[in-house]
């Protein structure tokens, strides 16, 4: 069964400090890795990873992706309040359908 | 990037009563959306795919006969909950995809959602 899972569930920083998320998964037919971010309403698009090694970077915002491991990390460098949302992290098994894991909960605390 | 909206954004009804939440793409043709569904702090979870002009493809145990998908356009798609129930009570994402103008590949662009309350 194809599944997505993600680490922390919750994570409490204080502004400033740099976390990581993670995101490892099981899928039958890879074809692309997604972040989002969740505030109070829908998700908005981060990032979307499809090759190995090759790092994304937006900002105070980056990802990579280990096809080979099967997981990939969400770092975030000097947090800000504004950073506090629920972080979504998605996979691609097949034609355009993706699973979600169930989000990584960050409060960043002034 | 691409825009999609929903409507209505809130909406409570009785028990038994049928809604319907719209998806429409605002500036880009969306071959294939996709309606999520999420209660309180859990995941978004998938219940079918909507393709123009053919049969939605529901996921396992999502009944097909309560959540009515119609694809009717390549902007548009609607999920109508007939026969509501207060489990039913949850929030509807819908997101879409397609070729060319502002959606690029494998990129899904989500509409603001729908609260749905059932009393």
């Amino acid at each position: 069964e194809d599944k997505v899972v993600q680490s922390p569930l919750s994570l409490v920083v204080h502004e400033g400090d740099t976390v990581t998320l993670n995101c490892s998964y099981e899928v039958t037919n890879f074809r692309s890795l997604l972040w989002y971010k969740q505030e109070k309403k829908a998700p908005t698009f981060l990032f979307m990873l499809t090759s190995s090694g090759i790092e994304k970077k937006s900002g105070r915002l980056s990802s990579i992706l280990d096809k080979k491991e099967l997981f990939s990390i969400l770092n975030i460098t000097a947090t800000q309040t504004g950073d506090s949302a629920v972080y979504l992290c998605a996979v691609g098994p097949g034609t355009y359908k993706y699973i979600f894991g169930t989000g990584t909960r960050l409060k960043v605390l002034a | 990037g691409a825009v999609v909206s929903q409507h209505p954004s809130w909406v409570i009804c009785k028990s038994g009563t049928s809604v319907k939440i719209e998806c429409r793409s605002l500036d880009f043709q969306a071959t294939t959306m996709f309606w999520y569904r999420q209660f309180p702090k859990q995941s978004l979870m998938l219940m079918a795919t909507s393709n123009e002009g053919s049969k939605a493809t529901y996921e396992q145990g999502v009944e097909k006969d309560k959540f009515l998908i119609n694809h009717a356009s390549l902007t548009l798609s609607t999920l109508t909950v007939t026969s509501a129930h207060p489990e039913d009570s949850s929030f509807y994402i819908c997101s879409a995809n397609g070729e060319g103008g502002a959606s690029s590949y494998n990129e899904q662009f989500f509409g603001p959602g729908t609260r749905l309350t059932v009393l």
